[in-house]
Parts: structure tokens; C-alpha cells; sequence
């Protein structure tokens, strides 16, 4: 399997633009998780899905923020409008059960720069 | 509400020396307890996890983990350190509450391995 693939890499775009980031996740797995990471404020969680389900989107941090999954194999996180301060690195994560003992998978992330 | 705590900001440590990167955790119910490593410009790769049994669980490259319930920690560990091994490493727990899971991650600490 090739593991979580996340597009784009790398995203630059203009302040109020809008923004889409997508991950497909490993075949067979239920779980889906998108992360960001900041030098500040770390990893946070702020959505995850079981089954294409929003299970628990307590983490996202605005209405700005929206993440859908349409079916098991693709999930998008879109930021709109954008602004600087969610320049991050946004990882898609993903599971193979809702099981406690279970790990999960990253992706590679997508680089956001937002000016 | 589940949470780890990582204390160190950075470690260092001289190539072929012992190393520790320390985790603490606070839980309710039985702990599930995970370390990732992240390489510049990387996804978090798994390295092991603790569900139940053994204290000392074996992961990837050589890592391993001490579980110590009564000073609730998991601290990272391996004999012999490797200029490769230089990293960010997260300690994470499995949040299970609302009946779905979620890894909650620490701060994160930096190993540099100096030659």
C-alpha cells in the first residue's frame, strides 16, 4: 500500500483565498484524522471520522474551517477564507479500527503558506 | 481528559551512548500509550505501543519503551544512539471517551546525536 497520500505538498496562497487540502487514506482503514502542527501550538487534532462519519470536530479552530468525506477513500479540509495565521502543516491520518490499541498512519502533511 | 507530557524540549546525546526521551501521562482507565518520530519534512512514522502485558515494549530501529504504571511515565529508550536517530519524537496517548478514539500527542522533544 502506498500509505496516506496527501496533495498538495505545499500550498502558497493569498490571504482570503481559498483553500483546499486532500488525503486519501490507506485501503481498508475507517478512521481518518486531520492534524496541524505549528512550532506553537504543536500537533492539534481537528477533526477525525470513523467510517466518513464527523465523529468529533471540537478542534477545529473557526467556521472558516470545514472538512468533509465523501466516501472512504477521500477526505478534504478546506480553509475559507484563508488568512496568515493558518500558515501550518495540516497531516491526514488514518486508522484501521476504532480499537484503543490501534495506530494510526500519517501522510506527509501539506505545507500551508498563507501571505 | 487524557494527556502526556513531555518535559524535554531537546536532548542530546553523543553517538553511541544510551538515550532517553522522557513521556509522563495522566489517564483515566488503562492506559494506551504510543511513540512517533518525525524527520524534517516527514509524516510521524510509528515507532511501538503499550496496550497490556510486558513493561518493556520493542519498536522500530531499535527503540524501546519503558511503561512504568506507578510513576506513570513512558519513557523512550535505546543502547546505543545513531546520528540518524537525530529527530522529533512525540509520546501520544489514546483518548477513548464518547466510546471513539483519538491520539492526543505531546509537545514533542528534539534528539540531537552528535558525532
Amino acid at each position: 500500500d502506498a500509505g496516506v497520500i496527501q496533495s498538495p505538498r505545499h500550498e502558497v496562497t493569498e490571504m482570503g483565498q481559498e483553500v483546499t487540502l486532500r488525503c486519501k487514506p490507506i485501503s481498508g482503514h475507517n478512521s481518518l484524522f486531520w492534524y496541524r502542527q505549528t512550532m506553537m501550538r504543536g500537533l492539534e487534532l481537528l477533526i477525525y471520522f470513523n467510517n466518513n462519519v464527523p465523529i468529533d470536530d471540537s478542534g477545529m479552530p473557526e467556521d472558516r474551517f470545514s472538512a468533509k468525506m465523501p466516501n472512504a477513500s477521500f477526505s478534504t479540509l478546506k480553509i475559507q477564507p484563508s488568512e496568515p495565521r493558518d500558515s501550518a502543516v495540516y497531516f491526514c491520518a488514518s486508522s484501521s479500527r476504532t480499537g484503543a490499541n490501534t495506530e494510526a498512519f500519517f501522510g506527509q502533511g501539506t505545507r500551508l503558506t498563507v501571505v | 481528559a487524557q494527556s502526556v507530557a513531555q518535559p524535554e524540549d531537546q536532548v542530546n546525546v553523543a553517538e553511541g551512548n544510551p538515550l532517553t526521551v522522557k513521556c509522563t501521562y495522566s489517564v483515566s482507565g488503562n492506559p494506551y500509550l504510543f511513540w512517533y518520530v518525525q524527520y524534517p519534512n516527514r509524516g510521524l512514522q510509528f515507532l511501538l505501543k503499550y496496550i497490556t502485558g510486558d513493561n518493556l515494549v520493542k519498536g522500530s530501529y531499535g527503540f524501546e519503551a519503558e511503561f512504568n504504571k506507578s510513576q506513570t511515565s513512558f519513557h523512550l529508550k535505546k543502547p546505543s544512539a545513531l546520528v540518524s536517530d537525530s529527530a522529533l519524537y512525540f509520546c501520544a496517548v489514546r483518548d477513548a471517551s464518547g466510546g471513539y478514539n483519538k491520539l492526543i500527542f505531546g509537545a514533542g522533544t528534539r534528539l540531537a546525536v552528535h558525532p
